[in-house]
């Protein structure tokens, strides 16, 4: 089963609102890392953040890692029409064979 | 810029053909994966290697199979294409190193008729 479960599953904001999407776990990771794809295209990676690591920072994205709820959330700032993608969260976890899982996902929309 | 590469693109092939997908990279990485997406949809894992001569299979049962003779080389092949076949597939590879990104390819886009 997949491990990562992203909220919500669709998103919709005005250009320069912030985006929040938030992403949920089950087991022990080493790191987690959030990805964005646009339509019928590849996944890009965005951010990884280590299982030690509480906040990290890249442009206009933030992401947080709470391993006590098992959770992480992606805040991209000031978003703009480009943004509008799906943005996956992915999982690298702790036990040998618990290979490299994705979450469904939260389609973003940004309106000009 | 990734140095994944995915053949072909895009696929339209009658029910019952043998085919096989192509993923190669030039990043010498160990970790390859194949991952099924419908449209819109989350990604399903259906295969991965650590390296040559490992194969495993994913979370999602797969009908396809796959090899990985050459590092930079992990093929997956349908023996008997079926409708329900029709699908995005997704190849990623990354580094043996812990906590590393994963690069993907831009997807071949399969169509089973």
């Amino acid at each position: 089963s997949q491990q990562g479960e992203e909220d919500p599953q669709a998103l919709s904001i005005q250009e320069g609102e912030n985006a929040t999407m938030n992403c949920s776990y089950k087991t022990s990771i080493n790191n987690l890392q959030w990805y964005r794809q646009n339509s019928g295209r590849g996944l890009v990676h965005l951010i990884l953040i280590r299982s030690n690591e509480r906040e990290k920072h890249s442009g206009r994205l933030r992401v947080t890692l709470d391993t006590s709820k098992k959770s992480s959330s992606l805040l991209i700032t000031a978003s703009r029409a480009a943004d509008t993608a799906s943005y996956f969260c992915a999982t690298d976890h702790i036990l040998y064979g618990q290979n490299f899982v994705f979450g469904p996902g939260t389609r973003l929309s940004v309106l000009p | 810029e990734a140095d994944i590469y995915q053949t072909p693109r895009y696929l339209v092939i009658g029910t019952g053909k043998k085919i096989t997908l192509e993923c190669s990279q030039t990043m010498g990485h160990d970790k390859m994966y194949w991952y099924q997406q419908d449209p819109g949809m989350e990604l399903h894992l259906i295969h991965y290697s650590y390296g040559v001569n490992s194969t495993e299979k994913g979370d999602l049962s797969s009908e396809s199979t796959v090899s990985r003779i050459r590092t930079e080389h992990f093929p997956l092949t349908l023996e008997s294409a079926r409708p329900s076949h029709t699908s995005q597939y997704l190849c990623a590879s990354r580094s043996g190193r812990r906590n590393t990104e994963a690069f993907f390819g831009q997807g071949t886009r399969l169509t089973v008729v």
